[in-house]
């Protein structure tokens, strides 16, 4: 079965620190990705997708993410974590099939001061 | 910014009971589509519904969840005999078009069933 592992259910980075937070798929076929957030109280924003062509992308609030197919991962990173960061991610994928997204289990981020 | 509305926010109902979750998708969307998170879980998907069809349903949904477009903007959710295990955050999402293009996310519904 198709499904995506965030590795983390826990992320804590330092103000200024590097952001990172790791996805990977299940599926031979690669998949169009996506990264959303999720603040307190809020629905699902979407960050970032890849769909084709260049598989570095970027995003809102200086997040960019990699598509690498021989490692069948989708890693979120940030150079530099500001406070208002501090969310849930969530990585997901979709196979064009009808649309469905299939979400990996979320990461919380906390920003230390 | 155009963007999804769900109501209520905050549902709680006994069990046994009927519930309807409300949303309105962004106007132009063709495609829309039913999460559901219950708390601690991942996000599931539910069910997707294009041309007033269901287009895709997942396991969960079951003969107790129909979804129904009434008025041509409404998209609404029935769980027709609430279980304890039905308590979850529901979201409501639209997109354009299937497949890559961005599917849009409103705020939910916490579910409570007691």
């Amino acid at each position: 079965a198709q499904s995506v592992t965030q590795l983390g259910s826990h992320v804590s980075v330092s103000e200024g620190a590097l952001v990172l937070l790791r996805c990977n798929y299940s599926s031979s076929v690669p998949p169009y990705l996506f990264w959303y957030v999720q603040y307190p109280n809020q629905g699902l924003q979407l960050l970032l997708k890849y769909t084709t062509g260049a598989t570095l992308v970027k995003g809102i609030n200086g997040f960019e993410a990699e598509f690498k197919k021989s490692e069948t991962s989708f890693h979120l990173t940030k150079p530099s974590a500001h406070m208002s960061d501090a969310a849930e991610y969530f990585c997901a994928v979709s196979y064009n099939q009808g649309g469905k997204l299939i979400f990996g289990q979320g990461t919380e981020l906390s920003v230390k001061p | 910014e155009p963007e999804v509305t769900q109501t209520p926010s905050h549902q709680v109902t006994q069990m046994g009971q009927e519930v309807i979750l409300r949303c309105v998708p962004i106007s132009n969307h063709l495609y829309f589509y039913w999460y559901r998170q219950i708390l601690g879980q991942k996000v599931e998907f539910l069910v997707s519904f294009y041309n007033n069809e269901i287009s895709e349903k997942s396991e969960i949904f079951d003969d107790q969840f129909s979804v129904e477009r009434p008025d041509g903007s409404n998209f609404t959710l029935k769980i027709r005999s609430t279980k304890l295990e039905d308590s979850a955050m529901y979201f409501c999402a639209s997109s354009e078009a299937m497949g890559a293009t961005e599917a849009f996310f409103g705020q939910g519904t916490r579910l409570t069933v007691v």
